[in-house]
């Protein structure tokens, strides 16, 4: 079961907008709508961000913010601040295995 | 608001058998909305999915683990349980337990996680 595509860092200033990439095929990410995304501070539990792809959970800013192109899913974070530092993992449903859901690898996001 | 804790002991020799149990409080594990989830975290690495349970005793594995892996729910206890067996150092790892919406596959939920060290 291959883990979906993201960069391993991203890297941007207080105030700018970055986005994270989350690569699949069309068995998963391209072909359903069941794209998530999760925020981890170290030696914590991972956090809903996203989930169905560019739906907030309770709770979360604004500031975060989803969407999907072909096989590609993206996390966008406007308005970065220093909290936002922190491992972003996506996750898909897939077709293309007997279990049927897989994690990204995860990227690593700095601000400067 | 749901809130789950794993237990288990913290270090496994090799070849032995891993096993964590996740207790849920503030909602019942019968509700029968979500499923029950087991995913790791190898020191530095990314998230694995382990496997999950419906409290009606389903289980859906990772083909990778299947073979070593066994999930089990106590309703009565709310709590639901992972056993892997024969471990290895890469079985090290954060357990996480975590309740999980399987029809759209996000998981709203999770416990603190428990390191699980495999080491004579």
């Amino acid at each position: 079961q291959s883990a979906l595509t993201q960069p391993a860092s991203v890297s941007g200033s207080p105030g700018q907008s970055i986005t994270i990439s989350c690569t699949g095929t069309s068995s998963d990410v391209g072909g359903y709508n069941y794209v998530s995304w999760y925020q981890q501070h170290p030696g914590k539990a991972p956090k809903l961000m996203i989930y169905e792809v560019s739906n907030r959970p309770s709770g979360v800013s604004n500031r975060f913010s989803g969407s999907k192109s072909g096989n590609t899913a993206s996390l966008t974070i406007s308005g970065l601040q220093a909290e936002d530092e922190a491992d972003y993992y996506c996750s898909s449903y897939t077709s293309s295995s007997t279990f049927n859901w897989v994690f990204g690898g995860g990227t690593k996001l700095t601000v400067l | 608001q749901v809130q789950l804790q794993e237990s288990g002991p913290g270090l496994v020799k090799p070849s032995q058998t891993l096993s964590l149990t996740c207790t849920v409080s503030g909602g019942s594990i019968s509700s029968g909305d979500y499923y029950w989830s087991w995913i790791r975290q190898p020191p530095g690495k990314g998230l694995e999915w382990i496997g999950y349970i419906y409290y009606s005793g389903s289980t859906y594995y990772n083909p990778s683990l299947k073979s070593r892996v066994t999930i089990s729910v106590d309703t009565s206890k709310n709590q639901f349980s992972l056993k892997l067996s024969s471990v290895t150092a890469a079985d090290t790892a954060v357990y996480y337990c975590a309740r999980f919406y399987d029809s759209s596959g996000y998981t709203t939920h999770w416990g603190q996680g428990t390191l699980v060290t495999v080491s004579s």
